[in-house]
Parts: structure tokens; sequence; C-alpha cells
């Protein structure tokens, strides 16, 4: 089985970085995925990490310790847009499905 | 868009009753799910297809069952929906490994059970 936790909420000032924390136990780990979901919307694909590093993508960079079992999400030059729900998900070896963690709801403030 | 649609979008039912939830994709892939969503919760698995007619649970499987009789549509039915049924239900869908490590979802439907 897993466990996968983050921060329930978090709040930020536009145009401040912030780093999503997200920590896991897992039998057997195939990637890490972080999604972002707006209110009343699908979530939708923000990043993947299965080697340990940060992968950086615009003002999104998202990192991997497989060895600590941790990642985090990190957000630069918040928008107000940035306001969301970011989950944090985890692949087992050998499955195709992910395991989320309950998410963590980002308020970006003026 | 990964082209995946769901239906209803909405829908309002009474206990006891069953319900059928489908989700359409037009990419040909080998892999859908059904998620949960509930506050506090996060995305729990339904049950999973990893093909025609192949399908298997996920860890909230209780009261629900799923069918696969073509590559593009993966029925979610709940025999007699109960008020814990309330949620919204996504479906998702993945490619081949190695070839997409990425999970569309869909656009979610909201499901209330009175």
């Amino acid at each position: 089985g897993q466990n996968i936790d983050q921060p329930t909420e978090m709040t930020a000032t536009e145009g401040a970085i912030v780093q999503i924390n997200c920590t896991y136990q897992t039998s057997g780990f195939n990637g890490l995925f972080w999604y972002q979901q707006h209110a009343g919307e699908a979530p939708t694909f923000l990043s993947y990490n299965v080697l340990d590093g940060l992968e950086e993508k615009g003002r999104f960079s998202s990192f991997l310790s497989r060895s600590k079992g941790y990642s985090y999400l990190l957000l630069k030059e918040l928008q107000m847009k940035d306001s969301a729900s970011y989950l944090c998900a985890v692949r087992e070896a050998g499955r195709r499905a992910l395991t989320f963690g309950s998410g963590t709801r980002l308020q970006v403030q003026p | 868009d990964a082209g995946i649609t769901q239906s209803p979008r909405h829908k309002v039912t009474e206990t006891g009753t069953p319900v059928t939830l489908r989700c359409h994709q037009t990419e040909n892939h080998r892999y859908m799910y059904w998620y949960r969503q509930d506050p506090g919760h996060g995305l729990r698995l339904i049950h999973y297809s990893y093909g025609v007619k192949d399908t298997d649970k996920g860890e909230v499987s209780d009261g629900y069952s799923v069918s696969r009789s073509k590559t593009e549509d993966f029925l979610l039915t709940l025999e007699s929906a109960t008020s814990s049924q309330t949620s919204v239900y996504f479906c998702a869908i993945t490619g081949e490994a190695g070839k997409s490590n990425e999970q569309f979802f869909g656009p979610g439907t909201r499901l209330t059970v009175l």
C-alpha cells in the first residue's frame, strides 16, 4: 500500500515563490506526478519525476528524492490564477494507476 | 484536450436506484480508470481497465461495477445507489508504458444521491 502526505492548505502572495511538499511511502516506486486542479474542474498534469533531481518547466519545478520519499512542487512568480489545489500522486512499480494525496489548496493573495 | 468525455455531467438520483456513468475516449488508449473525489480524501481509485473486457478493482470498489466492451467506452455502474456514493466521479486514461506517463482526466460527473 501507499501513504502520501501533503499540507492541506497554504497561502502565498502574488509574485512570490511557494514550495508545496509531498512525502510518500510505497513498496515499489515508479514515478511521482503533480497535478493542478481548479475548483469545479478536472485535474491537469503539471509534472512527472521518476529519477532524483529537479525538473523545470517554466514557472513550475518539481523535485524528487527517492531515498527520502520526498518531492516538492515549486511555483515561482505566483499569479492569482495559480490559486488551485495541487495534487501529489505516486505510481507503484508494475501498475499504471496512480495513488493520490489529499491535495494542497493554495490561495494566492494580492 | 485528451479527447475524454463523461456523461452525464450532473445527476441527482434517489437511494436504491441504479445509476450508470459513461466515459468515452477518442485516443485509443488502453488504460482507463474511474476515480471518485471527496473532500478530505482526494482522488480514490474505484476500478480500472487494461483492455477490452479486462478490468480490476481499485481501493474503493465496493458498491460499484464496471464494464468495457469497446476500447473507447468504460462504464461505471452503481447497482443500488447510496448516499455515501454522493461524489464527483472522474474518468482518466493513460497510454502504453514507455509511450505516455501522463494520466488525462475527463471533466467529471457530479452525482448526488438523496
